[in-house]
């Protein structure tokens, strides 16, 4: 069974970092690209970040440009998402999401506030 | 970037009614097009990949279609537990976008 689960989400004072994190099982993980998207409260689906199978594509939404960085280590069938310089608008649910027939994490929220 | 141009943005419809949502796309997707329903609270679930694949376990009453840049999500006999946010997404081009979603509720 494919799985997905995100974590590393909480409470983060603006302008601080969070590293998210997501464990895939129950595939293949280095043939797979894999994505992040968020959602704010109340809003719709944002698609914010997407690196290749090999690691060596990756894509930013204008949003998050400079700011996140997207990685993987498929020796651990990990995706991460290293986030810095956070704002307000950057509070949301983080989905970890695969590319092919996609599947998604259950999410892992970010709240940015002081 | 592609841009995806769902609609209605809302619609309010009777248990037992077929309900259509559509989605555009700014340029042609081959048919990379998938569907999810999303209800408060809860991740995004797939119903509809390959634009007219049914997931597994996805009620038969989901149906997928169109080609090109145009796609829609019909849902036969509307039931009580469909009331959700409905998005379409495009994977053919990175960044892989999404529509603006359809709130479905029953009247």
């Amino acid at each position: 069974e494919v799985e997905l689960k995100e974590s590393g989400g909480g409470l983060v004072q603006p302008g601080g970092s969070l590293r998210l994190s997501c464990v895939a099982s129950g595939f293949t993980f280095n043939s797979y690209d894999m994505n992040w998207v968020r959602q704010a409260p109340g809003r719709g689906l944002e698609y914010i970040s997407y690196i290749s199978n090999s690691g060596e594509t990756t894509y930013y939404a204008d949003s998050v440009q400079g700011r996140f960085t997207i990685s993987r280590d498929n020796a651990q069938n990990s995706l991460f998402l290293q986030m810095n310089s956070l704002r307000a608008e950057d509070t949301g649910v983080y989905y970890c999401t695969r590319d092919g027939l996609p599947y998604w994490g259950q999410g892992t929220l970010v709240t940015v506030s002081s | 970037d592609i841009q995806m141009t769902q609609s209605p943005s809302s619609l309010s419809a009777s248990v037992g009614d077929t309900v259509t949502i559509t989605c555009r796309a700014s340029q042609n997707i081959n048919n990379y097009l998938n569907w999810y329903q999303q209800k408060p609270g809860e991740a995004p679930k797939l119903l509809i990949y390959a634009a007219s694949s049914l997931h597994s376990g996805v009620p038969s009453r989901f149906l997928g279609s169109g080609s090109g840049t145009d796609y829609s999500l019909t849902i036969n006999s509307l039931q009580p537990e469909d009331v959700a946010t409905y998005y379409c997404q495009q994977s053919y081009y990175t960044p892989r976008g999404f529509g603006g979603g359809t709130k479905v509720d029953i009247k």
